[in-house]
């Protein structure tokens, strides 16, 4: 998708593993997003940041850590990969609140083993 | 809780038909609701958001409407084709001021048949 990249787009990982999922988007947009996608959940918010530095948890944070050292990338780490954690992982941006849309990555699917 | 509920997993229909698909949302107030489209394998993609004042709101072939007393939007796609076939997805934001972050439904499949 234009102006925000997802990488790696596929992943196999072993259990208990450190992974660190990369978004990096090329629209100066001030709001970064993580989510996860599961069959029967949709899409749940895990961390979210509103700047460089500033983050803050959503509904299924547990287990995943985040870093934003610069405008353009959002680091989503899992400390110890568990196979409850094999999902599609979706960064998204916004440049604002309220009525702006999300634009949303291509998504990097996941698999612990 | 606050929950957002799109009613209807899969919806079927034949080609030149209207598409319907229902969002439901409870114990909140929005300002807006946005709707997305989401293709297999991609991430979903903003379409249309409507304001809480707005009753009605139109691009192309699609329509959106907003009943904040029913506490329901609906999304319509007139004509519909083949190449509507997709998961649309509806987002509220629940955080309050100050913040921003989505909240989605689970999604309608809408498959269109020839």
């Amino acid at each position: 998708d234009a102006g925000i990249t997802q990488s790696p787009r596929h992943k196999v990982t072993e259990t208990g593993t450190p992974v660190t999922l990369r978004c990096h988007q090329t629209e100066n947009h001030r709001y970064m997003y993580w989510y996860r996608q599961d069959p029967g959940h949709g899409l749940r918010l895990i961390h979210y940041s509103y700047g460089v530095k500033d983050t803050d948890k959503g509904e299924v944070s547990d287990g995943y850590s985040v870093s934003r050292s610069k405008t353009e990338d959002f680091l989503l780490t899992l400390e110890s990969a568990t196979s409850s954690q094999t999902s599609v992982y979706f960064c998204a941006i916004s440049e604002g609140t309220g009525v702006y849309g999300y634009t949303f990555g291509s998504g990097t699917r996941l698999t612990v083993v | 809780s606050q929950k957002i509920e799109q009613n209807s997993e899969a919806l079927n229909i034949q080609e030149g038909k209207t598409a319907t698909l229902t969002c439901n949302y409870t114990n909140y107030s929005p300002a807006y609701l946005q709707w997305y489209r989401q293709d297999p394998g991609r991430g979903p993609v903003f379409l249309l958001l409507i304001r809480e004042n707005e009753k009605e709101k139109r691009k192309e072939r699609l329509k959106v409407t907003f009943d904040t007393t029913l506490k329901q939007s609906l999304f319509h796609i007139t004509a519909s084709q083949p190449a509507d076939s997709a998961t649309y997805l509806c987002a509220l934001d629940f955080s309050g001021a100050g913040s921003y972050q989505l909240t989605f439904g689970k999604g309608t499949k809408l498959s269109v048949i020839p």
